[in-house]
């Protein structure tokens, strides 16, 4: 079946501008992550959502960052007024629940973002 | 802060040999211990996982060691081949939602 799909695929912007990022989870997960991946670095936590539970927000790195989920599929990454260093691949991933042993991560192929 | 040290940074193997990737964790408190693998231009995706009730799990050319003592628990690419030159990622999960990743390991397999 199809994976979890993200758009754009790139996206270069100006510094200041909002944009937003699209992920398109597997269908029947309920979980939905987005990371945030620098220039050969690990895999930074941003946000999670969990059916019709409130996020969990702890990982966004400042206001600028929001994310949302609509019926509970879709979800939307807007970065506000952006800056240099928010120059990353943002990588969308899901899991049929909560993850555990049987329920591993899916991941797109991520929006690669370039702010100049 | 849970956290999961990974190492080496970059690797470089013959074709044929073997790839070692290590990871050392802090937190007493997991669930699993998952690999993932990430190719150029794509998202990680699942390679291996063990739980921690289990010191060994070998699936194909790839096997995971945990040693629950040490805290460490390491990644073996036996015969490693061109194809598997990757990026790898240990990862901590502690029985909630997030999922801890480690800074990742580039393997370049030699042909």
């Amino acid at each position: 079946g199809a994976g979890v799909s993200q758009s754009p695929s790139n996206k270069v912007t100006e510094k200041g501008k909002d944009v937003e990022l699209r992920c398109d989870p597997i269908s029947g997960h309920t979980a939905l992550y987005w990371y945030r991946q620098s220039l050969g670095q690990g895999l930074e936590f941003l946000i999670y959502f969990q059916g019709n539970s409130a996020p969990d927000k702890s990982g966004l790195p400042s206001d600028r960052f929001s994310a949302e989920r609509t019926g509970g599929s879709v979800s939307t990454l807007t970065i506000q007024r952006t800056q240099q260093e928010d120059s990353a691949v943002y990588l969308c991933a899901s899991s049929l629940a909560s993850t555990g042993y049987n329920s591993p991560l899916h991941f797109g192929n991520g929006t690669r973002l370039t702010v100049t | 802060q849970q956290q999961v040290k990974q190492s080496p940074q970059s690797l470089i193997v013959q074709k044929g040999g073997i790839s070692i990737i290590n990871c050392a964790y802090e937190n007493t408190a997991f669930d699993y211990f998952p690999w993932y693998q990430q190719f150029p231009g794509k998202g990680p995706a699942l390679l291996i996982a063990i739980r921690p009730d289990v010191s060994e799990k070998k699936e194909g050319r790839f096997t995971i060691s945990f040693n629950k003592s040490a805290k460490q628990f390491s990644l073996h690419i036996m015969d490693s081949q061109p194809g598997d030159s990757a990026t790898y990622f240990c990862a901590f999960h502690t029985g909630g939602f997030k999922t801890i990743f480690g800074a990742g390991t580039r393997l370049f397999v030699k042909a």
